[in-house]
C-alpha cells in the first residue's frame, strides 16, 4: 500500500538558517508529489510538485524539493527560514485510484529568533 | 483563483447530534474529498465523490456519510456525533481532466462534541 512517512515531528530552526524537510514515500509506480503547508487554523496551500522531468522542482515561498527515485524521497528545502514560514507542513504522494493523494503525518516548523 | 469554502470555520455540537458539514467549490471540479486532521495523523481520507451522486469510501469512514446532489456542494454527516469525532475537518477539490491529483483545500472546519 503506499505510504508517506515525515520522519520529524517537530523542527526548530533559527531565522535566517537553512531549513530541510524530509519526506520518504512508498508507491510501485512513478509517484506524484507534492508539500503542503498550513498556516495556523488555515487549509493546505500547495508548495510545490513533481510530477516527472528535472528532478529539482522550484515552488512559493522560495521553497525547493528534489525528487529522488533511488532513496524513495522527496524531500523540501529552503535557504535561508523567515519567521512567517512557521506551520506544518505535509508530504503527500498521488495514487492512482480516483486521484487520491496519501498524505504523511506532517512536521511542524517553529521558527526562532 | 480556486475557492473552495467550508460552511463554519468553529462548531460546537452535543453527543448524539446531527451534524452536517458543507463544502462548495467555484471550479466545476468532479473530484471532491473530506478529510480529518488531527494531531500526529496527518490527513486522514473520510469520503471521496468523484462526481454528483457518486462516493467512494475513504480509510476512515465508519461514523460519517456524505451527499453530493450538485457538482460544486460534498456535505459530510455525522450521523450521531461523538466525542471521538472531535476535530478538524478538511474539504478539497480536484479535477481529473488535468490529472494532475492537485487537491485545493478549504480553511477547515474545527468540529468540537460535547
Amino acid at each position: 500500500a503506499q505510504s508517506v512517512t515525515q520522519p520529524d515531528i517537530h523542527i526548530t530552526v533559527s531565522e535566517g538558517a537553512s531549513l530541510e524537510l524530509r519526506c520518504n514515500y512508498s508507491y510501485g509506480a512513478t509517484p506524484y508529489l507534492f508539500w503542503y503547508v498550513q498556516s495556523p487554523g488555515q487549509g493546505l496551500q500547495l508548495l510545490l510538485k513533481y510530477f516527472s522531468g528535472d528532478t529539482l522542482v522550484q515552488g512559493i515561498k522560495g521553497f525547493e524539493a528534489e525528487f529522488k527515485r533511488s532513496q524513495s524521497s522527496f524531500n523540501l528545502r529552503k535557504p535561508s527560514v523567515h519567521w512567517s514560514d512557521a506551520a506544518e507542513y505535509f508530504c503527500a504522494v498521488g495514487v492512482s485510484n480516483g486521484n487520491k493523494l496519501v498524505f504523511g503525518a506532517g512536521t511542524i516548523l517553529r521558527v526562532k529568533s | 483563483d480556486v475557492k473552495v469554502t467550508q460552511s463554519s470555520r468553529y462548531l460546537v455540537k452535543r453527543t448524539g447530534e446531527k451534524v452536517f458539514l458543507e463544502c462548495v467549490q467555484d471550479m466545476d471540479h468532479e473530484n471532491m474529498f473530506w478529510y480529518r486532521q488531527d494531531p500526529g495523523l496527518g490527513l486522514r481520507l473520510i469520503y471521496f465523490s468523484y462526481d454528483v451522486k457518486m462516493k467512494e469510501k475513504g480509510d476512515i469512514p465508519e461514523g460519517y456519510s456524505v451527499s453530493r446532489e450538485k457538482k460544486e456542494r460534498f456535505s459530510l454527516i455525522l450521523e450521531s456525533a461523538s466525542t471521538n469525532q472531535t476535530s478538524m475537518y478538511l474539504c478539497a477539490s480536484s479535477s481529473p481532466a488535468i490529472a494532475s491529483y492537485e487537491q485545493y483545500f478549504g480553511p477547515g472546519t474545527r468540529l468540537t462534541v460535547t
